[in-house]
């Protein structure tokens, strides 16, 4: 099974109120990763764990927590959702660290801010 | 810093045309060199990869060809079929790197 699950895949949020969004696989890949993906603009990494190591990109480092408390399941967590937070969030995972791999994503959530 | 440039934001087509999608890159050394396809409510898939001057990828009919001279990785399909309707990124990985760089995407829509 090469799937990666994504939950919710719509998410409604309030400006100033927390969200949480749910990645998993069960292919014991060491490495997930988060993007963002808004209109017209290529996917952004934000985060990435490899094993139980989490990476954060330099300008969203304060914006995004993650936590991974198992192998299979990754978590991305906005403390205080902005307007600007509005996008598509794309979980992926791959075997082994480094962008030479091919990464498996999931089908995405769609979070709106309002 | 590394990025991926594809020229063509849409593409419209009908059934049986050659496709034809540009990608550039601007990297040092070598990079590896990806084509993805995200079709409709779904996350983009690994397509192929390519990671040497001259080699070439190709899966499910899709082909390209690094070209470290002219910095390129072209996808290209001689005969389109509507289920190839999907938007397709070309991507960017370096040895030393965190992650994949994408391009924006290129929306291709092949009509019966």
């Amino acid at each position: 099974d090469t799937t990666v699950k994504q939950n919710p895949r719509y998410k409604l949020a309030r400006v100033g109120k927390p969200v949480n969004l749910i990645c998993s696989q069960t292919m014991n890949h060491d490495t997930m990763y988060w993007y963002q993906k808004k209109p017209n603009q290529a996917p952004k990494l934000l985060l990435f764990y490899y094993d139980k190591i989490l990476n954060r990109e330099a300008d969203t480092f304060e914006k995004f927590q993650s936590s991974r408390p198992n192998n299979s399941f990754c978590s991305l967590y906005i403390g205080s959702a902005g307007l600007e937070y509005s996008a598509m969030y794309l979980c992926a995972s791959s075997p082994r660290q480094g962008s030479y791999a091919e990464q498996f994503f999931g089908p995405g959530t769609r979070l709106t801010v309002l | 810093g590394d990025s991926v440039t594809q020229t063509e934001g849409q593409v419209a087509l009908s059934e049986e045309d050659f496709l034809t999608i540009h990608c550039n890159y601007s990297a040092s050394g070598y990079p590896a060199l990806f084509w993805y396809v995200q079709y409709p409510g779904e996350g983009p898939q690994f397509l192929f990869r390519a990671s040497r001057d001259k080699e070439k990828g190709s899966s499910r009919g899709f082909e390209a060809t690094y070209d470290k001279g002219t910095t390129s990785f072209h996808l290209r399909k001689a005969s389109v079929q509507e289920s190839d309707s999907a938007v397709y990124y070309c991507a960017l990985g370096d040895q030393g790197g965190r992650a994949l760089i994408f391009g924006t995407g290129t929306t291709v829509s092949v009509s019966p």
